[in-house]
């Protein structure tokens, strides 16, 4: 099982701002890796596929990068709207899935 | 596209319970189908899929021996049967379905709304 760890737990940042989340696979998973948002009481929202496409109506800000174990969600000048945990999955193994834990991404 | 879940509450550990998900606004048979659960204050966890002529169904480790999904095509309807339940097994359960049809992946882009599922005596 391909396991995926991210970084950090939590970060705190000011609106306006730039957060960097990260995740790492315990072996290579290519660029097949995927981004969601998640808010308490709603369903996950998919950000970013295959690394860093972002999905439809996905804004700008958000910006995901790197391949094989290595993996970065950016979000640009953070909105009140962006306060959310952020999980990234891959998919290099489908048609079976792992997520990471989650960063929750609070207010400063 | 509209999932909905239904069929959560409260089960004894070693009870049973069955999950439905009823789909809407897309081919149904067209689509891998997924479940996906959280539990109280954890992060999210892939339990099942299944193809779209229910022809492979895979599980994570947890759940497989306990766990059996399905699909009803022509009531498209997604189904969890799940058996032998532990407190371990308490979470909200999620159907989702790819982004695209066919043997293809780019992520869940639809969910439903959850069903919570609670083992507890």
């Amino acid at each position: 099982e391909i396991v995926m760890t991210q970084s950090p737990a939590a970060l705190s940042v000011s609106p306006g701002e730039r957060a960097t989340l990260s995740c790492r696979a315990s072996q290579s998973v290519n660029s097949y890796l995927i981004w969601y948002q998640h808010k308490p009481g709603q369903a996950p929202r998919l950000l970013i596929y295959g690394a860093s496409t972002r999905a439809t109506g996905i804004p700008a800000r958000f910006s995901g990068s790197g391949s094989g174990t290595e993996f970065t969600l950016t979000i640009s000048s953070l909105q009140s709207e962006d306060f959310a945990i952020y999980y990234c999955q891959q998919y290099s193994s489908w048609p079976m899935y792992t997520f990471g834990q989650g960063t929750k991404l609070e207010i400063k | 596209v509209q999932l909905e879940e239904s069929g959560g509450g409260l089960v004894q550990p070693g009870g049973s319970l069955r999950l439905s998900c009823t789909a809407s606004g897309f081919t149904f048979s067209s689509y891998w189908m997924s479940w996906v659960r959280q539990a109280p204050g954890k992060g999210l966890e892939w339990v099942a899929n299944i193809r779209q002529d229910g022809s492979q169904k895979n599980y994570v480790d947890s759940v497989k021996g306990r766990f059996t999904i399905s699909r009803d095509n022509s009531k498209n309807t997604l189904y969890l049967q799940m058996n032998s339940l532990t407190a371990a097994d308490t979470a909200v359960y999620y159907c989702a379905r790819s982004s695209c049809s066919g043997d293809c992946y780019l992520g869940f882009h639809y969910w439903g709304h959850g069903t919570l599922v609670t083992v507890s005596s």
